[in-house]
């Protein structure tokens, strides 16, 4: 079992629908990404957090270091959101300078 | 401008043969990765540079050489590629161990 989980794998959504990608983690960790890889291939990196909450335009992501859980929350999506977003986890001590990757979800946004 | 550069794009090469990938950052971060992502899109880490010294070495076949001549720089050797190696590699950077990472575009490796 992967210690980074992620669902759904794929998820489509009509336009302008709001959109929640989850990931469950099974170590302890320093901190979580969230990053989009477009169809281009190209990565951006999106969010990284430890606690609470961040909002960035329709993004949000929150996170629940107890539960070992964070979601990636689309609001009002758009079709330029079809990517695949990737939840990273980093660790502590000398595994705080590694990323731990999940599968992915494959987000398609049809007009 | 690119913050990270990697070159080459695509990389088409024989079985055997002795490859290079370079990657560049003009970001002024201390810390630089390699990633390979695999046929599947999973994504894992390969080697971690701070300061020009490696701190990570995953279980990276010795065929996989990491070299860092300043900490702008962390190039990728690979001697007798083999069909397995072919995937896609991203270059990574962040300002240190607690930032985020900037990704280079990848650099898609076929060994035919």
């Amino acid at each position: 079992k992967n210690e980074v989980e992620q669902s759904p794998q794929n998820l489509t959504a009509q336009e302008g629908e709001f959109i929640t990608i989850n990931c469950s983690y099974s170590v302890g960790i320093s901190a979580l990404h969230w990053l989009q890889q477009h169809p281009g291939g190209g990565i951006v990196s999106l969010f990284m957090l430890s606690s609470g909450k961040k909002k960035h335009g329709r993004l949000i992501a929150t996170i629940n270091i107890q539960e070992k859980h964070s979601s990636l929350h689309i609001t009002a999506s758009h079709p330029r959101d079809s990517a695949v977003y990737i939840c990273a986890v980093r660790g502590y001590g000398g595994a705080t300078n590694k990323l731990i990757f999940g599968t992915g979800t494959l987000l398609a946004v049809q007009p | 401008d690119t913050a990270v550069s990697q070159t080459p794009k695509y990389l088409v090469t024989q079985m055997g043969n002795d490859k290079s990938i370079k990657c560049e950052q003009n970001l002024g971060h201390d810390t630089m990765y390699w990633y390979k992502q695999d046929s599947k899109k999973f994504l894992k880490i390969m080697f971690s540079y701070n300061n020009k010294e490696l701190i990570i070495n995953e279980t990276v076949p010795n065929r996989f050489s990491p070299k860092s001549p300043d900490k702008a720089h962390l190039n990728l050797h690979i001697n007798s590629l083999e069909l397995g190696d072919s995937a896609v590699y991203f270059c990574a950077s962040s300002h240190d161990l607690n930032s985020g990472y900037t990704f280079g575009s990848g650099t898609r490796l076929t060994v035919v």
